[in-house]
């Protein structure tokens, strides 16, 4: 199975800073089928990015992202209060299961 | 405008079963490769199963955590997928939900949720 882990754990920073969220995939995949979503509290996932760099609709071009084979990044520029939540990471094609990061706080 | 909605959520007593359902519209269901995913209380997220569409002969995919348990129908006519969850534990309490991935597009319900509990 592709493990993605998600570093760091939690990320405390400030409005106004910069945030950036690592997702690590233990083997390569396409990264055609990679996305990158925000929760909040009771809330469903918000696709944030898909296709690694790609933003989704309606997302701030404060998000943007980065990556190819095992290590991906996700960039949120100019932090503010809204951002504050947990940011997934997810692979979800070529060889089952599709499996998740186990999320990145970011307070 | 693409929709998925789920329901058929609730609460059961563990070892019985329950279908959940999602609704479907604003796209060509019968193209489109149909996910469930689950949220466990306070946890990430967990990709329980996958049917693909009619060019890939409706081939399913389960996670380990639900292999043999649960099984994933889809009627494309109804532009429906159905997740039929048989033995619930309490582990399967979860918020669950449709997926689907219109051109690498990312879709998602709501969610329903499930209560596994005596």
């Amino acid at each position: 199975d592709i493990v993605l882990t998600q570093s760091p754990g939690t990320l405390s920073l400030s409005p106004g800073e910069r945030a950036t969220l690592s997702c690590r995939a233990s083997q390569t995949f396409d990264t055609k089928y990679f996305a990158w979503y925000q929760q909040k509290p009771g809330q469903p996932p918000r696709l944030l990015l898909y296709s690694a760099s790609s933003r989704a609709t309606d997302i701030s071009d404060r998000f943007s992202g980065t990556g190819s084979g095992t290590d991906f990044t996700l960039t949120i520029n100019r932090l503010e209060s809204e951002d504050f939540a947990l940011y997934y990471c997810h692979r979800y094609d070529g060889s089952p299961p599709y499996t998740f990061g186990q999320g990145t706080r970011l307070e | 405008e693409v929709q998925l909605v789920e329901s058929g959520g609730g609460v059961v007593q563990p070892g019985r079963s329950l279908r959940l359902s999602c609704a479907a519209s604003g796209f060509t269901f019968s193209d489109h490769y149909m996910d469930w995913v689950r949220q466990a209380p306070g946890k990430g997220f967990e990709w329980v199963g996958r049917t693909k569409n009619r060019e890939k002969s409706y081939t399913t995919e389960f996670a380990a955590s639900v292999k043999g348990r649960f099984n994933i129908v889809r009627d494309d006519s109804r532009m429906s997928l159905f997740l039929q969850m048989n033995s619930l534990r309490t582990e399967d309490t979860a918020v669950y939900f449709c997926v689907t991935y219109l051109s690498g597009y990312p879709y998602w319900g709501q969610g329903t949720q499930v209560t596994v509990s005596s």
